[in-house]
């Protein structure tokens, strides 16, 4: 069975700084790795969705990296901003194209 | 994109009343839709996965005549949230991937928040 699991629980820095948030699976027959952000009361917004094959996706201050073998993905925010305050889900696909999601790190980036 | 719609976004209601979420793909057609439970500051479970033309799959705990599922088309599914008591409320969202293509990124709806008195 699947086991996601996100660390830090939760991050409070100051703008401008980069981050890095991890992700680790115990079952590496993933299909691909999506990195989510959640808003308070809201619902999810996909980032980054990185395949079994890729190593790394890219998408403007955000870049997430995955390495199957040992079970673990990173998010990398580069010079952080306030907006960038929520929650960041990591989810893993297999092939029964469920997601199952990581408990989730809170991201509060203050001014 | 590829837009999921989740209705209502919000519902109060007197405990033992069912109450009925819709989900919908916009824009293209999903033969499998999925439904996950958020409680407060927790992740999203996955409750039951949603099959087009045949029975829904429930995960482990899940209740399957408490939360009844229905997958009459290629762009609509609903989850019955039955008899709802005040430890059925809950952020409950639902997902849907394009159908035939695999490895396909999952689209979410905006979720509704459930609130049993």
């Amino acid at each position: 069975k699947q086991e996601v699991t996100q660390i830090p629980a939760a991050l409070s820095v100051p703008e401008g700084e980069n981050l890095v948030l991890n992700c680790s699976f115990t079952d590496s027959a993933i299909y691909n790795l999506q990195w989510f952000r959640q808003d308070p009361g809201k619902g999810l917004t996909s980032l980054l969705l990185i395949q079994s094959s890729q190593r790394e996706q890219t998408s403007g201050r955000l870049n997430a990296s995955l390495d199957k073998s040992s079970g673990r993905s990173t998010l990398y925010i580069a010079a952080s901003q306030p907006g960038d305050s929520a929650t960041y889900l990591c989810g893993c696909q297999g092939n029964t194209d469920k997601l199952i999601f990581g408990t989730g790190t809170r991201l509060q980036v203050f001014p | 994109g590829a837009v999921v719609s989740q209705h209502p976004s919000w519902v109060i209601c007197k405990s033992g009343t069912s109450v009925k979420i819709e989900c919908r793909s916009l824009d293209f057609q999903a033969t499998t839709m999925f439904w996950y439970r958020q409680f407060p500051k927790q992740s999203l479970m996955l409750m039951a996965t949603s099959n087009e033309g045949s029975k829904a799959t429930y995960e482990q705990g899940v209740e399957k005549d408490k939360f009844l599922i229905n997958h009459a088309s290629l762009t609509l599914s609903t989850l019955t949230v039955t008899s709802a008591h005040p430890e059925d409320s809950s952020f409950y969202i639902c997902s849907a991937s394009v159908t035939g293509v695999s490895n396909q990124p999952q689209h979410f709806g905006d979720g509704t928040r459930l609130s049993i008195l």
